[in-house]
């Protein structure tokens, strides 16, 4: 069974610049996960997809960040533009809904966004 | 609003022996799940071991095992014969939203051969 297929892998752009991230979770899996990890540190959640619905966006920049989830499969989260202090890991995750109150979260191998 | 603190930066063990990771967090909720990820170079975050807080009983894994203290708000990950496989980012991780995760800041544990 395929994991969470994240692309691309690794992203260079220069501060302003706009630049986007793909995210394929798990075949089934209803709910999608955008966390952003700066060096160093843990993730941090930035968006919670239930099937098509934006159910927590709350951590999420709204001025310059953006992300959708059409059809309730894949994803994509969009910078523009971006800042120098957005270079991070973005790493995107999927879960199932087995009826617990917290599902075990699938993660993918992430984008390293430097900005420069 | 919760927290997941993890007070080693830096870990290391030498391989075979065991090796305890910290973890305490802060939760106004009685009903919670913790977690323990591995996090290797490659970046993919891989779950370890999960616990369910209204159970006692301390969840183990094969080699993982924790020690869950409910009143002291800590949960730490004991690694027994470590693997040089083992060597990674290790994070703590609380939910007590329903999948809504909080991450520590990660111990970095070093395996000698």
């Amino acid at each position: 069974e395929a994991g969470v297929v994240q692309s691309p892998r690794y992203k260079i752009i220069e501060k302003k610049q706009p630049v986007a991230f793909w995210c394929n979770p798990i075949s089934g899996h209803n709910t999608l996960y955008w966390y952003r990890q700066n060096l160093g540190q843990g993730p941090e959640l930035l968006i919670r997809y239930e099937n098509e619905e934006a159910v927590d966006d709350s951590q999420l920049p709204k001025d310059r960040f953006s992300a959708e989830r059409l059809k309730g499969v894949d994803s994509t989260l969009k910078i523009q533009p971006a800042e120098l202090g957005d270079s991070a890991v973005y790493l995107c995750a999927s879960s199932e809904d087995r009826g617990r109150r917290s599902n075990e979260q699938f993660f993918g191998p992430g984008t390293r966004l430097t900005v420069l | 609003a919760q927290t997941v603190t993890q007070s080693q930066p830096e870990m290391s063990v030498q391989e075979a022996e065991t090796v305890t990771l910290s973890c305490t967090y802060d939760t106004s909720e009685s009903d919670y799940y913790l977690f323990w990820y591995k996090q290797p170079p490659s970046r993919q975050m891989i779950l370890v071991i999960r616990q369910e807080a209204y159970k006692q009983q301390n969840a183990t894994e094969n080699r993982f095992s924790v020690n869950f203290q409910k009143a002291a708000k800590s949960f730490s990950l004991k690694i027994s014969d470590s693997q040089l496989g083992d060597a990674a980012m290790y994070f703590c991780a609380l939910d007590n939203a329903g999948n809504m995760l909080t991450f520590g800041g990660g111990t970095r544990l070093m395996v000698k051969p």
